[in-house]
């Protein structure tokens, strides 16, 4: 049975850090590009970053480059998301998914249960 | 950016009936289109890929259909499971973007 759990999440104050993990079981993590997307009250679902089986192709969207790192550990079947100068429009629970295919081109096809990011002050 | 709009962004319905929920995009995206449920206080859960590809253990009530930026979910006859939050999103291009979401309730 396919496994995502996220922690990390907390409330922070805008220009702090958080970092995200997510813990994978149930399938060949080292195969699967993963993503990370959030849920924001009030707007929806936004895809933020994507990194492929090899982390040789990341992505992110613009309004959180130069901020927020995608990683990943395929020997610990664990995907990070490194945020840093947080804003308070970074509020939201965020997701970790598997994608479908070893590359960044593919959908997410599980989700995990997210980890809330609350940013205030 | 591609924009995905998706109409209604509510409505009700009863059990037993047929749902058409319509999602466009802002530019072609050859099929690369996904379409998820979401229940209050749960992950979304995908229904459908390549624009009409069933997932492995999704009810056969749910398809998938359109070409080009105009793409359709249809629920064949709703059961009282299937009331929730639906989403459409694009994999075409980076970055990968959904719709609003159509919530579909109970009349």
């Amino acid at each position: 049975e396919v496994q995502l759990v996220e922690s990390g999440g907390g409330l922070v104050q805008p220009g702090r850090s958080l970092r995200l993990s997510c813990a994978a079981s149930g399938f060949p993590f080292e195969d699967y590009a993963m993503h990370w997307i959030r849920q924001i009250p009030g707007k929806g679902l936004q895809w933020v970053a994507a990194i492929s089986r090899n982390s040789a192709g990341i992505e992110y969207v613009d309004s959180v480059k130069g901020r927020f790192t995608i990683s990943r550990d395929n020997d610990n079947k664990s995907l990070y998301l490194q945020m840093n100068n947080l804003k308070a429009d970074d509020t939201g629970l965020y997701y970790c998914a598997k994608d479908s295919y070893y590359d960044t081109s593919g959908y997410p096809d599980f989700w995990g249960q997210g980890t809330q990011v609350t940013v205030s002050s | 950016d591609i924009q995905m709009t998706q109409s209604p962004s509510s409505l009700s319905a009863s059990v037993g009936d047929r749902v058409t929920i319509t999602c466009r995009a802002s530019q072609g995206i050859s099929n690369s289109l996904a379409w998820y449920q979401q229940k209050p206080g749960k992950a979304p859960k995908l229904l459908l890929y390549a624009a009409s590809i069933l997932e492995s253990g999704v009810p056969s009530r749910f398809s998938g259909s359109g070409s080009g930026t105009d793409y359709i979910l249809t629920i064949g006859s709703l059961q009282p499971e299937d009331f929730a939050t639906y989403y459409c999103q694009q994999y075409y291009s980076t970055p990968q973007t959904f719709g609003q979401g159509t919530k579909v309730e109970i009349k």
